[in-house]
């Protein structure tokens, strides 16, 4: 069974620019969840998808835009970035929804965004 | 609104000791589920354990073991006979209903000295 992975493992930008960070999710999962984690807090939720649409959005700016694809794997892009963009961006997927099984979301090991 | 509460910043401990990590949460929902998170240095977020708000039995799993009390509305963690491996940051989190999102606590970060 293969774990959450996350790509790239680090990443460096500048203000303004953008990024695109991906999640390819266990096997056999069908919802994709994507957190913010700055340094010395928890995990913030961005948002989630399940079967490809938006299922539930944190307190984030629309610059932060997510997809879904057929295969359950995900992408979480951000516009313009500023300088509290940097922290670890978590994936996390579970199997939700019309399961039976109680979600818990099993964490890939992230991406550390840092913004100049 | 609903809340984690995770008070004990930093725990320091030196091994074999217990230790007990506190986990107090706000939801004025009667379904909810509750977790705890390990977070190694490595950044990864380690499932331990799921509790619903129905069962309220505690679980003991090793040296972990949790204590579920809707009464006070707190779900802790007490680790026995710690060791340098359970050096990490722990989270306490909170999901309302299935599907939905994780509200995490701020997070203890412990350190087990040898």
């Amino acid at each position: 069974e293969t774990g959450v992975t996350q790509s790239p493992t680090h990443l460096i930008k500048t203000r303004g620019q953008q990024v695109t960070l991906r999640c390819s999710s266990q096997s056999g999962h069908n919802t994709v969840s994507w957190y913010q984690q700055a340094l010395g807090q928890g995990p913030q939720f961005i948002f989630q998808y399940y079967r490809e649409e938006e299922n539930g959005r944190g307190n984030f700016p629309p610059r932060f835009s997510g997809l879904q694809f057929p295969n359950y794997s995900s992408e979480l892009n951000v516009n313009a970035l500023e300088l509290d963009d940097s922290a670890l961006y978590l994936c996390a997927s579970s199997l939700a929804i019309g399961s039976g099984k109680v979600n818990e979301q099993f964490f890939g090991p992230g991406t550390r965004l840092t913004v100049l | 609104a609903q809340k984690v509460t995770q008070a004990q910043t930093e725990i320091s401990v030196v091994e074999k000791e217990d230790v007990t990590l506190d986990c107090v949460y706000e939801t004025r929902d009667t379904t909810y589920y509750l977790f705890w998170y390990k977070q190694p240095p490595s950044g990864e977020l380690v499932f331990l354990i799921r509790r619903n708000s129905f069962d309220e039995q505690n679980e003991i799993s090793g040296r972990y073991s949790w204590n579920f009390q809707k009464s006070t509305s707190s779900f802790n963690f007490t680790i026995t006979a710690s060791q340098v491996v359970d050096s990490a940051v722990y989270f306490c989190a909170l999901i309302l209903n299935q599907g939905g999102k994780l509200i995490f606590g701020q997070g203890t970060e412990l350190s087990v000295k040898p």
